[in-house]
């Protein structure tokens, strides 16, 4: 069965710290997806990345990047130099496609402090 | 932007009532889908739809219904509400034709008293 292990439950750091959360999924397709999705306090989810079970780069946006490695079924985020607006709770999830559909599981969440 | 919408944003209601939470979107989707988020749960997916008039459980559908009779709007029903049922509920809509991406509504935030 598909399912996503955000482990850490809350990581507090100091501003312009580096700081990587942590997602381990499970799943028996070949073929999947992964996501990173950051809820601010406003309460607004907003896609960040998606990832697919083929293309194991690594990628960098500004200062978030993101390290999948299909060996351990990770697929970590990590913030450089953080920053207060970093402050979020953040989300990793799967997709499958099941009977032509597409469902998606989601991990509880890391809810990030950045502190000044 | 998406194009999706949640009405209403908030409401409160009193256990053993009737509540339908509307999601809209403007973009033609076919994928749609309505999750509860709780504190230490995360997003779990309740119902989705795959096009008119099909819809299918997921995770945690007892006491929730579904309809969509027009691929812009999904209703999620609360037949009888429980205080169990007190949540943040989401909307989102999902792009399998376009790198699979899913989006999400801004949220209604349900009290059940």
């Amino acid at each position: 069965a598909q399912k996503v292990t955000q482990a850490q439950t809350e990581i507090s750091v100091v501003e312009k710290e580096d700081v990587t959360l942590d997602c381990v999924y499970e799943t028996r397709d070949t073929t999947y997806y992964l996501f990173w999705y950051k809820q601010p306090p406003s309460g607004e989810l907003v896609f960040l990345i998606r990832r697919n079970s083929f293309d194991e780069q690594n990628e960098i946006s500004g200062r978030y990047s993101w390290n999948f490695q299909k060996s351990t079924s990770s697929f970590n985020f990590t913030i450089t130099a953080s920053q207060v607006v970093d402050s979020a709770v953040y989300f990793c999830a799967l997709s499958e496609e099941t009977s032509g559909t597409y469902k998606y599981i989601f991990g509880t969440g890391t809810r990030l402090k950045v502190l000044a | 932007d998406a194009g999706i919408t949640q009405s209403p944003r908030h409401k409160v209601t009193e256990t053993g009532t009737p509540v339908t939470l509307r999601c809209h979107q403007t973009e033609n989707h076919r994928y749609m889908y309505w999750y509860r988020q709780d504190p230490g749960h995360g997003l779990r997916l309740i119902h989705y739809s795959y096009g008119v008039k099909d819809t299918d459980k997921g995770e945690v559908s007892d006491g929730y219904s579904v309809s969509r009779s027009k691929t812009e709007d999904f209703l999620l029903t609360l037949e009888s509400a429980t205080s169990s049922q007190t949540s943040v509920y989401f909307c989102a809509i999902s792009r399998p034709g376009m790198r699979n991406e899913q989006f999400f509504g801004p949220g209604t935030r349900l009290t059940v008293l």
